[in-house]
This record gives C-alpha cells, structure tokens and sequence, in this order.
C-alpha cells in the first residue's frame, strides 16, 4: 500500500537554528515527490517537486533532498514566518488510470521562534 | 488571475442534514481534485475530474458522498445525511493535466477550504 511518514509531527525551533524535516514513502513506481507549506486557516501552497534520487532544489532558505526511500526538507538559519505546517506527497496512480493523484502526509508542525 | 476559490469558508449544518460545498477552480485548468483534511491527519484523497472523462471516485468514503463538475468549470461536492464523522476542512485544488492517462507533473493549486462541523 502507498503510504508516506513525515517526522517529527512537530518541532520547535530558535530563530537561527537549522534542521531538518523528514518524509519516508513506499510506492509502486515514484513518479514525483512534492513538498508543500500550509499555514493556519489556508489551502497548502506549493514549495517542490523532486522527480529522482540525488536531485535538491532550493528556495529561499529551504532545500529539499530526495533518496529512493525519503526526502528531507533542510531549513537553513529559519525565520518566525518559517512556522507552518509542512506536507510531503508522492504521486500515485490514479484508479481510473494516470498518475496524477497526490498520497499526503500528515505533515509537521515548525514553529520557529525569536 | 485568481486563484481555486471555494465556498463557503466555513459551513456548520446538523446531524442528518445535506450539505454542498462549491469550487471554482483555475481557469484553464483541466483537473480538478477534492481532498478532506481532519485534525491532525493529512489530506485524504476523495475525487478527481478531468475533462470529459469518467471521474476517479474511489476515494469517496461512502455513498453519502457525491461529486459533479459541470462544463468542465464549477465543481460540487455534496454530503447527505451528514455525520458528526464528517466534521473536516473540505479543500479543491485544480491543476493542468493533460489526461488520457498520460504522466504530468503540474503542481496542485489548492483553495483555502471550507471547513464544515456538523452538530
């Protein structure tokens, strides 16, 4: 069964204070992996899309990673407008045939303070 | 343009009664998906149009759950008989895609949902 597993639910940080977050997956066939952000009351907004193992992307002070069985989303000196919820979703196939139906994770929580 | 809007933003009915929740997506986007998100669990995928074709139902809990899209726009998702279980943030999201089962990768654009309780 495609299934993704985002660690920690939930972590605090100081302003300045890097780390990563965590997303492990199992899926037949990755197709894409996406990293979205969502903050309180809001729809998620698009931040990555990583295809293969070994690719990173980055924006801003974010880089996400990808390997055959996880992806990290790295958050290097974070600010307070950092603090969302962070989502990982891989593409699986769609019943009805395509692959453009997105398995989401149940995200973590960044909350960075000054 | 605008982005996906959705309506109402926040919706609280009774137990047993029916309720419908409206999407408009972006223009000239070919795909439209809804996605339920509860406390504290991610996005549960429920249906996807596209274009003409047969919708992908198979995320619909139950029979309770329905969807249209009419003329390819202006989604639907109605709820009958609804249940103290069906309290969630309900969120469209529309995208390009091709179809006829072709990969694409175009993001998701999501709408800022509409949360619905029922009492």
């Amino acid at each position: 069964e495609d299934q993704v597993t985002q660690s920690p639910e939930a972590l605090r940080l100081q302003e300045g204070e890097s780390s990563s977050l965590n997303c492990s997956y199992t899926v037949s066939g990755l197709r894409g992996l996406f990293w979205y952000r969502q903050d309180p009351g809001k729809g998620p907004e698009f931040l990555f899309t990583l295809y293969s193992a070994g690719e990173e992307k980055e924006k801003e002070r974010l880089k996400a990673t990808l390997t055959k069985k996880e992806s990290f989303l790295h958050i290097t000196a974070p600010k307070p407008e950092d603090s969302a919820t962070y989502l990982c979703a891989v593409q699986a196939p769609l019943y009805s045939g395509g692959y453009n139906k997105l398995i989401f994770g149940a995200g973590t929580r960044l909350a960075v303070h000054p | 343009g605008a982005g996906v809007s959705q309506s109402p933003s926040n919706k609280v009915t009774e137990k047993g009664k029916d309720v419908e929740l409206r999407c408009d997506p972006i223009s000239g986007h070919t795909a439209l998906y809804w996605y339920r998100q509860s406390l504290g669990q991610g996005l549960e995928f429920l249906i996807y149009f596209q274009g003409n074709s047969a919708p992908d139902k198979s995320g619909l809990p139950s029979d309770r759950f329905s969807a249209e899209r009419t003329g390819g726009s202006v989604s639907t998702l109605t709820i009958q008989r609804t249940q103290q279980e069906d309290s969630a943030v309900y969120l469209c999201a529309s995208s390009f895609d091709p179809g006829q089962g072709l990969y694409y990768n175009s993001p998701l654009h999501f709408g800022n949902g509409t949360r619905l309780t029922v009492t």
